[in-house]
């Protein structure tokens, strides 16, 4: 089974705190995403990586980096968090080829940015 | 246009009927529509997907119709069993140079009634 595990499941932070999430997956996926959740709204793209050290912007990527030095990891970093960063976060990962579209989601990170 | 608009945002439906979501695109260029399935506390898992050289899909008592000249596709879950209950997402994937894109509807939570 694909295993993408995400850090932390909750998170609570301050206004102003540099903020890391870690994203890990252990199938040999060359693409991974970042992804927000928010109610009413689905999932929308922050980031994705096609390949380490690649990076592309998704459709949200403002206040958000992301990181991918290793295959396996991809981080996401908010540089300064802000209130209306509250949200769950979600990474995924795909394979590349045929299955490329199959998107294999960790179980989140509920951030609350006080 | 890549937004991907899902209906109804919410659903109820008795143990054994039929539960119905529907989706509609506006971009042509979207060649993959898959189902995720999310249950509380857990990431999306893909639950069925259609490509759009076919117009129906059956896995078990979950079916995709997909209607290509109208850009609307549906997930059917035929005798909707309390297990079921979750949120739904249905999503359009397009094929990029060097990647994809894939855009999530806003969800659908659905509650089957024992």
């Amino acid at each position: 089974d694909v295993k993408v595990t995400q850090s932390s499941r909750y998170l609570v932070k301050r206004t102003g705190e540099k903020v890391f999430l870690e994203c890990v997956q252990d199938m040999d996926h060359e693409n991974m995403f970042w992804y927000r959740q928010d109610p009413g709204l689905g999932l929308r793209l922050i980031y994705f990586s096609y390949d380490v050290k690649m990076k592309e912007k998704g459709d949200i990527p403002e206040g958000y980096s992301v990181s991918r030095e290793k295959k396996e990891r991809f981080s996401l970093i908010l540089e300064s968090a802000s209130t209306n960063q509250t949200s769950m976060y979600l990474c995924a990962s795909s394979p590349g080829g045929l299955s490329k579209n199959i998107q294999y989601f960790g179980a989140g990170t509920r951030l609350s940015v006080l | 246009q890549q937004q991907v608009k899902q209906s109804p945002q919410s659903l109820i439906v008795q143990k054994g009927g039929i539960s119905i979501i529907n989706c509609a695109y506006e971009n042509t260029a979207f060649d993959y529509f898959p189902w995720y399935q999310q249950f509380p506390g857990k990431g999306p898992a893909l639950l069925i997907a259609i490509r759009p050289d076919v117009s129906e899909k059956k896995e078990g008592r979950f079916t995709i119709s997909f209607n290509k000249s109208a850009k609307q596709f549906s997930l059917h879950i035929m005798d909707s069993q309390p297990g079921d209950s979750a949120t739904y997402f249905c999503a359009a994937s397009m094929t990029l140079t060097g990647g994809f894109k894939t855009i999530f509807g806003a969800g659908t939570r659905l509650f089957v009634k024992a």
